[in-house]
């Protein structure tokens, strides 16, 4: 069964203070992994899509990385805007169209 | 372009109810998801449609069903409701046929009384 572990669960920061949300996976055939961006009371919304290790792709102040057994959500210089629920999920197998998330990491930036 | 639009928003259903739930997916994204939210459990896959057909489902019991329309429409339904089904429902859709990225709705927000 596929897993996904991420990390902290709650993390707070200074404006301005740098850092990385981890998710680790266990899965049978990675044909996917993703970041989400849930803010309360919405859907969680598309940030990136990874399909291979060594992959990273960036946008404004977050950028991600993956390795054959996890995957870091690096934020650069936090705004209070990028306070929200970072959800990972991977997509695996020949489940077409099933995405197995993570409990997500809860950011909290203090201006 | 328009979103993902779940209808209701918003429900409160009395124990032993039942309740169905509307979601109209992107234009062209055929593939439509369910997924269950709950502050203890995160989200859970509940079952995928593609073509009119359930390609996946996961581990709820029978009392969660779905089903797809021939213009990618999808509803959920859940009969005799449990307090333990008071949750955030949330429908997904995604372009491709063998998966990728999804695009949410805001989710419909289910108490049970």
């Amino acid at each position: 069964e596929d897993q996904v572990t991420q990390s902290p669960e709650a993390l707070r920061l200074q404006e301005g203070e740098s850092s990385s949300l981890n998710c680790s996976y266990t899965v049978s055939g990675l044909r996917g992994l993703f970041w989400y961006r849930q803010d309360p009371g919405k859907g969680p919304e598309f940030l990136f899509t990874l399909y291979s290790a060594g992959e990273e792709k960036e946008k404004e102040r977050l950028k991600a990385t993956l390795t054959k057994k996890e995957s870091f959500l690096h934020i650069t210089a936090p705004k209070p805007e990028d306070s929200a629920t970072y959800l990972c999920a991977v997509q695996a197998g020949t489940n077409a169209g099933k995405s197995t998330f993570g409990d997500g990491t809860t950011l909290t930036v203090k201006p | 372009k328009a979103g993902v639009t779940q209808t209701p928003r918003y429900l409160i259903k009395t124990r032993g109810q039942q309740v169905t739930l509307s979601c109209s997916p992107i234009s062209g994204h055929r593939s439509v998801s369910w997924y269950q939210q709950t502050p203890g459990q995160g989200l859970q896959f509940l079952f995928e449609y593609f073509s009119e057909t359930q390609r996946n489902k996961g581990n709820f019991p029978g009392r969660f069903s779905g089903r797809q329309f021939s213009n990618s429409r999808s509803e959920m339904n859940v009969s005799t409701l449990e307090l333990g089904d008071s949750a955030l429902y949330l429908c997904a859709c995604t372009r491709r046929a063998d998966g990728g990225e999804a695009f949410f709705g805001q989710g419909t927000r289910l108490t049970v009384v």
